[in-house]
């Protein structure tokens, strides 16, 4: 089974920061990638598809990136609604979820 | 606008059945292919089935498999979960969401909850 790991499991940051969020995975997955941003008591919400699409409505200031194993969630320009826990999903070869990086403001 | 609402979950005993329910509307719901994602508290997601648009084609990870059964009504744009032999480690939030062909997600309903617990 191809297993997924996330980086951190907890970031700190700022208003107004660029961070970047990190989704390994134990082999090529050949860019079928998701990222969701889940807010406290609310269910998941779809961000980027295929490792780099942006989904209808989700502000630009989200962007993913990456091919073969590693994969980059960057969040530009740090805003306090983006508080949440995100979790990466491959597609390739079953489903599986990343652990999930919580993020928080400083 | 997208609706999945989410209901039938509660406390069960191990070993007993219970049926999740998924009403859905906003979209041809039998265009999609839909699923069921659970969540233990405060734990990650775990992807737990899938069927396709007709509902000839079910998927299941090996954790549910011969237990759970995932099912769907066309004509009243509704899913179901059918889940047997509950253990305790089921217990979750069990989340019905709108599929991306058998890949990813792209709506969610609000979740239900299931303790499987004596």
């Amino acid at each position: 089974d191809i297993q997924m790991t996330q980086s951190p499991s907890l970031l700190s940051a700022s208003v107004g920061d660029r961070v970047t969020l990190s989704c390994k995975a134990s082999q090529s997955i050949y860019n079928s990638l998701t990222w969701y941003q889940q807010k406290l008591g609310e269910a998941p919400k779809l961000l980027i598809y295929d490792a780099n699409s942006l989904q209808t409505g989700i502000p630009s200031r989200f962007s993913g990136s990456g091919s073969g194993t590693d994969y980059t969630l960057t969040i530009s320009n740090l805003q306090p609604e983006d508080v949440a826990t995100y979790f990466c999903q491959k597609y390739y070869s079953g489903l599986t979820f990343g652990s999930g990086t919580k993020l928080e403001i400083k | 606008e997208v609706q999945l609402v989410e209901s039938g979950g509660g406390l069960v005993q191990p070993g007993r059945s219970l049926k999740l329910s998924c009403a859905a509307s906003g979209f041809t719901f039998s265009n999609y292919y839909m699923a069921w994602v659970r969540q233990a508290p405060k734990k990650g997601l775990e992807w737990v089935a899938t069927i396709s648009t007709s509902g000839s084609r079910t998927y299941y990870p090996d954790s549910v498999k011969g237990r759970f059964t995932i099912s769907r009504d066309n004509a009243k744009s509704s899913l179901y979960l059918q889940m047997n032999s509950l253990k305790s480690e089921d217990t979750a939030t069990y989340y019905c969401a709108r599929g991306m062909g058998a890949d990813y997600f792209d709506y969610w309903g609000q979740g239900v909850m299931v303790t499987v617990s004596s």
